[in-house]
């Protein structure tokens, strides 16, 4: 079981805007540890997708992008493509556990 | 650019040491980051290991703490991984990645390394 809670999936048509939830707690993200999103394809290595809640690294599109409140952290996707379609993670850092944490991912599927 | 790339036996009996080096390509492990290992059992999703600072410092996933090891070799410009007392459990891709204030920029291709007899 992940410290940080995502849902196993989500799904959308294509020109759609999904969003993907990151719930953690009083020692993650609600302690003020920024949150990561990460894109994973089926036998790659995971890409950095935003960092520090809400910063896109270059040559990441506009259409991602992410948001922090309290305890939660979401990652929105707009203007659906089929090529969206991936594993993403959320990632952030709990002082409990005194260690960098993970999502479980969330499998996003375009319609 | 920075690259990563993993190396290591990619099958290790039960009970036995996994051990895996990963070489710094396009820039210096003796730079401003942390090195780190990040492993994904089949299937699953991601568990951070541990990692490694220039000097030496290391953080460790406290349920792996016991088993783990992270080093740097600066001549190498590499750092490497052991994992003890492994079994069928640890079976899985392991990944290098450069963290940058706990935010993982670069990654390598990963590794898979089955535990079996």
């Amino acid at each position: 079981q992940s410290v940080l809670t995502q849902p196993p999936s989500v799904s959308g048509a294509p020109g759609q805007r999904v969003t993907i939830s990151c719930t953690g707690s009083s020692s993650s993200i609600g302690a003020g540890y920024d949150v990561q999103w990460y894109q994973q394809f089926p036998g790659t290595a995971p890409k950095l997708l935003i960092h520090s809640n809400n910063n896109r690294p270059s040559g990441v599109p506009d259409r991602f992008s992410g948001s922090k409140s309290g305890t939660s952290a979401s990652l929105a996707i707009t203007g659906l493509q089929a090529d969206d379609e991936a594993d993403y993670y959320c990632q952030s850092y709990d002082s409990s556990l005194r260690g960098v944490v993970f999502g479980g991912g969330t499998k996003l599927t375009v319609l | 650019q920075v690259q990563l790339q993993e190396s290591g036996p990619g099958l290790v009996k039960p009970s036995g040491t996994l051990s895996l080096t990963c070489v710094v390509s396009g820039g210096s492990i003796s730079s401003d980051f942390w090195w780190s290992w990040v492993r994904q059992p089949p299937g699953k999703g991601l568990e951070w290991i541990g990692e490694v600072y220039r000097g030496g410092i290391t953080n460790y996933n406290p349920s792996l703490k016991n088993r783990v090891t992270i080093s740097v070799d600066k001549s190498k410009n590499q750092f490497s991984l052991k994992l003890s007392s492994v079994t069928a459990a640890d079976t899985a891709v392991y990944f290098c990645a450069r963290a940058d204030y706990r935010t993982f920029d670069y990654w390598g291709q990963g590794t898979l390394v089955t535990v079996s007899s």
